[in-house]
């Protein structure tokens, strides 16, 4: 079946617009996860979405960071007055139920501030 | 400090090596714990799962050591398709009970070289 799809794969902006980034999980997946990574190093924790309960947001770095997840679905990342600190990788995984369960990955979309 | 630690490394052993790796992890209530592989800008991908009672899936057998805080993969008999970067992964619960969102640490590299 289908797997985890983020778009777009790459995203060259200016500093100072604003983006969107798009995630959608697989299909009754009810847990979401965003996570970011730099070149060369790990993932960091950004916002965990589980079901009808409030996101867990503690990973967003700044306030230009918020994330939406509709009807339990597709979930988008927005980035206002982005920073040449905010070029990452931008991955977004799906699980069927909670923390006790496997990470589905989509492939990231690869985002640079010039 | 960090929830999850690693050792970066890199490693780099021979083909037929048995190489292992360690995590530690700081929240003694953590009760999910994973091990996920990520190749060279792909995404990452479930390894295995750890079990309290340790558990082996062919070359490769996970421990976990609740009273130390940390978890180990062991790779036996190394390959060079095994060259990856290790990634441990461990569940950050909330007092509410619930599960929590998944944390990961920084990942190790394994270069296995011929």
């Amino acid at each position: 079946g289908a797997g985890v799809s983020q778009s777009p794969s790459n995203k060259v902006t200016e500093k100072g617009k604003d983006v969107e980034l798009r995630c959608d999980p697989i299909s009754g997946h009810t847990a979401l996860y965003w996570y970011r990574q730099s070149l060369g190093q790990g993932l960091e924790f950004l916002i965990y979405f589980q079901g009808n309960s409030a996101p867990d947001k503690s990973g967003l770095p700044s306030d230009r960071f918020s994330a939406e997840r509709t009807g339990g679905s597709v979930s988008t990342l927005t980035i206002q007055r982005t920073q040449q600190e905010d070029s990452a990788v931008y991955l977004c995984a799906s699980s069927p139920t909670d923390g006790y369960s496997t990470l589905h990955f989509g492939n990231g979309t690869r985002l640079t501030v010039t | 400090r960090k929830e999850v630690e690693q050792d970066p490394g890199p490693f780099n052993v021979p083909e037929g090596a048995t190489v292992a790796f360690n995590c530690t992890y700081s929240n003694s209530a953590s009760q999910s714990f994973f091990w996920y592989r990520q190749d060279c800008r792909k995404e990452p991908k479930l390894l295995m799962s750890v079990y309290s009672s340790g558990n082996e899936d062919g070359r490769f057998t996970a421990q976990l050591n609740r009273a130390s805080q940390y978890i180990s993969l062991l790779i036996r008999d190394s390959k060079l398709s095994d060259s990856a970067t290790y990634l441990c992964v461990v569940n950050s619960p909330l007092s509410s009970g619930n599960t929590g969102k998944l944390i990961f640490g920084q990942g190790t590299t394994l270069q296995v070289k011929p």
